[in-house]
């Protein structure tokens, strides 16, 4: 299985950067193609797609939202943070079957 | 517009089967590349991903949980269907049922629905 690793807190001030890992245990990419995906969810809602194949924003996302990366290293982009932005955020990958997920982001405000 | 709701039995005792239900709209799963997924989420955990039905009847299953997962699916009433035998608390969990799109990535998710084991 593809492990993917999350750091799982992360403070930041309102109106900063926010940047978010997710390693991988081996590469998600087929030529160049990303299979690396991100997830918001907030308290008590279902996660919502934020970003797919690692740096198309998903429909209807703001473009403070972006994401990079490729191979094994990926990363969410948050700028500017906003308080509507607190949640947890999750990566997942389509490479292989399992179709795994990080443990998840907590975003927390300073 | 794309939609997808989850029911199921709310609470059920160990070692009874878990029967859950995704019915949707606004997509057809006999669509070329379209897919439905179910993950589950125990609270204050993370997203744990179980088993994906593609529009060709092609299945796959999370292999921590492979011999106890069945995932179908009723084209014609825009329903997919899991269950999950032999439940125990481990399995409480809120489990959501997501579209799968050509990426592939859950592009859309029903709101979830909880599920309780417990005697």
């Amino acid at each position: 299985d593809i492990v993917l690793t999350q750091s799982p807190v992360l403070a930041v001030s309102l109106g900063q950067r926010a940047t978010i890992s997710c390693r991988a245990s081996q590469s998600v990419s087929i030529s160049s193609i990303n299979l690396m995906h991100w997830y918001q969810q907030k308290p008590g809602q279902q996660p919502k797609l934020l970003i797919y194949r690692a740096s198309n924003l998903a429909s209807g996302i703001p473009a403070r939202f972006s994401g990079s990366g490729s191979g094994t290293d990926f990363t969410l982009t948050i700028d500017p943070v906003q308080a509507d932005d607190i949640a947890a955020y999750y990566c997942q990958q389509s490479r292989e079957s399992p179709f795994t997920f990080g443990s998840g982001t907590k975003l927390e405000i300073k | 517009q794309v939609t997808l709701k989850e029911s199921g039995p709310g609470i059920l005792q160990p070692s009874q089967t878990l029967s859950l239900t995704c019915t949707f709209s606004g997509f057809s799963l006999s669509t070329y590349g379209m897919g439905v997924g179910w993950i589950r989420q125990p609270s204050g955990k993370g997203l744990e991903w179980l088993a994906n039905i593609w529009w060709d009847d092609d299945k796959y299953y999370n292999p921590s949980l492979k011999n106890r997962l069945t995932i179908s699916k009723d084209t014609s009433n825009n329903q997919a269907f899991l269950k999950i035998t032999n439940v125990d608390t481990a399995d409480t969990a809120t489990y959501y049922c997501a579209r799968i799109d050509g990426v592939p990535s859950f592009d859309y998710w029903g709101q979830g629905v909880m599920v309780t084991v417990s005697s």
